[in-house]
């Protein structure tokens, strides 16, 4: 295990349903991370917390909420998601600029 | 607008063969080019990095190399064996918070 974890490791969601991605860090890491990875594609970086302040949201459509209670817990809050937000949702944690630790993310199917 | 393209998509390789991928990028501005294995079922984990100020680094059976010039770093997996079977991404970042991926490379070993 990386020290990360994620859950659900799988959800299967309908457009209408809401639903939230946890994602906690043993590690002792000051920043965390959101990427939503899908297939033959790069990881794309939705969003950064750094002490607990998103320093970074990469366009992500409103649909998907984060939220940074303290350094070790992050969040993902999914609301009225599109078929084509299914992927597989990766958190990460960093100790500031140095070396990302990926949990082993959260499979999500929306029907 | 994707930073860091790799190649190639898949590749397959014999017991004890190279496995070689290649990334190549844009932003001079990128400093930090670490390289990142994944196995099903997963996150990704760093398996090296480098820093332009070298050409190489080697760590047990896999090397970076680094062309500053041509804005180019490869990854060479020596005496390739089937536990090396995963999907290998090149990354770039300048130092911050945002790593930018490459799509991936699977590598299959065949014993």
């Amino acid at each position: 295990e990386t020290g990360v974890t994620q859950t659900p490791r799988h959800l299967v969601m309908g457009m209408t349903n809401k639903k939230s991605l946890k994602c906690e860090q043993h590690l002792g890491h000051n920043a965390m991370y959101w990427y939503k990875q899908s297939a033959k594609k790069p990881l794309e970086l939705m969003f950064v917390y750094n002490f607990k302040e998103q320093t970074e949201n990469n366009s992500v459509p409103s649909r998907f909420s984060p939220e940074c209670p303290n350094s070790s817990h992050l969040f993902l809050h999914l609301h009225t998601l599109q078929p084509e937000d299914s992927a597989l949702y990766l958190c990460a944690s960093s100790l500031n600029v140095q070396e990302q630790f990926f949990g082993p993310g959260t499979r999500l199917t929306v029907l | 607008q994707q930073q860091v393209k790799q190649s190639p998509q898949s590749l397959i390789v014999q017991k004890g063969g190279i496995s070689i991928i290649n990334c190549a990028y844009e932003n001079t501005a990128f400093d930090y080019f670490p390289w990142y294995q994944q196995f099903p079922g997963k996150g990704p984990a760093l398996l090296i990095a480098i820093r332009p100020d070298v050409s190489e680094k080697k760590e047990g059976r896999f090397t970076i190399s680094f062309n500053k010039s041509a804005k180019q770093f490869s990854l060479h997996i020596m005496d390739s064996q089937p536990g090396d079977s995963a999907t290998y991404f090149c990354a770039a970042s300048m130092d911050d918070y945002k790593l930018s991926f490459g799509a991936g490379t699977t590598v299959t070993v065949r014993a």
